[in-house]
């Protein structure tokens, strides 16, 4: 059973810095893996999808990486802003034909103006 | 494009209770998803709706949860006799057909039985 962390659970930094935010998965055989941002009482918004044989996928200040055979992926957010304070979420699908994306609980992110 | 529309926002039932939310997906997107999300937690995959076609449900969609897309377009999700167990937020997501289409989520139902 494919089962995902993230670390860390939460994470407070002041404004501009530069951050990682770490997920771990433990079956290698994935499809695609997701990043996800979730604001308070929202539902998900989706960041970057990196493809299996991808290594990493760049949005704006958003990079994702993904290494697939050591079950890691990061998000990495540059000059971080106090607009992306929010819960962070990894999702993978598993390369079995199979759609459903297995999530991480999340890392609960607040950027300090 | 006016996004993945649920309703209700939110639901107070009392145990025992039959409850029936709505997810309108966006409206050229095939796919259609249900998750379960609680507190703290990340959302836990219920079923999978590939036009009217269920192709997918997982073990957590027990016989008193019940999902629809009857025509291809909107689709329902009904919990017969809930059980306190059952509040959660209740998220429908829809993607196009490419193997690769990034999932769009609707802003969920929030259930909470009593």
């Amino acid at each position: 059973k494919q089962e995902v962390t993230q670390i860390p659970a939460a994470l407070s930094v002041p404004e501009g810095e530069n951050l990682v935010l770490n997920c771990s998965f433990t079956d290698s055989a994935i499809y695609n893996l997701q990043w996800f941002r979730q604001d308070p009482g929202k539902g998900l918004t989706s960041l970057l999808l990196i493809q299996s044989s991808q290594r990493e996928q760049t949005s704006g200040r958003l990079n994702a990486s993904l290494d697939k055979s050591s079950g890691r992926s990061t998000l990495y957010i540059a000059a971080s802003q106090p607009g992306d304070s929010a819960t962070y979420l990894c999702a993978v699908r598993l390369d079995t034909g199979r759609r459903a994306l297995t999530f991480g609980s999340g890392t609960r992110l607040q950027v300090q103006p | 494009d006016t996004g993945v529309s649920q309703d209700p926002r939110h639901k107070i039932t009392k145990r025992g209770q039959n409850v029936t939310f709505r997810c309108d997906p966006i409206s050229e997107h095939n796919r259609l998803y249900w998750y379960r999300q609680t507190l703290g937690q990340g959302p836990e995959f219920l079923t999978y709706f590939q036009n009217e076609a269920q192709l997918e449900k997982s073990r957590l969609l027990s016989d008193r949860f019940s999902a629809e897309r009857p025509k291809g377009s909107f689709s329902t999700l009904e919990i017969q006799r809930t059980e306190q167990g059952d509040s959660a937020m209740y998220l429908c997501a829809s993607s196009g057909l490419l193997e690769n289409s990034p999932l769009h989520f609707g802003n969920g139902t929030r259930l909470t039985v009593t």
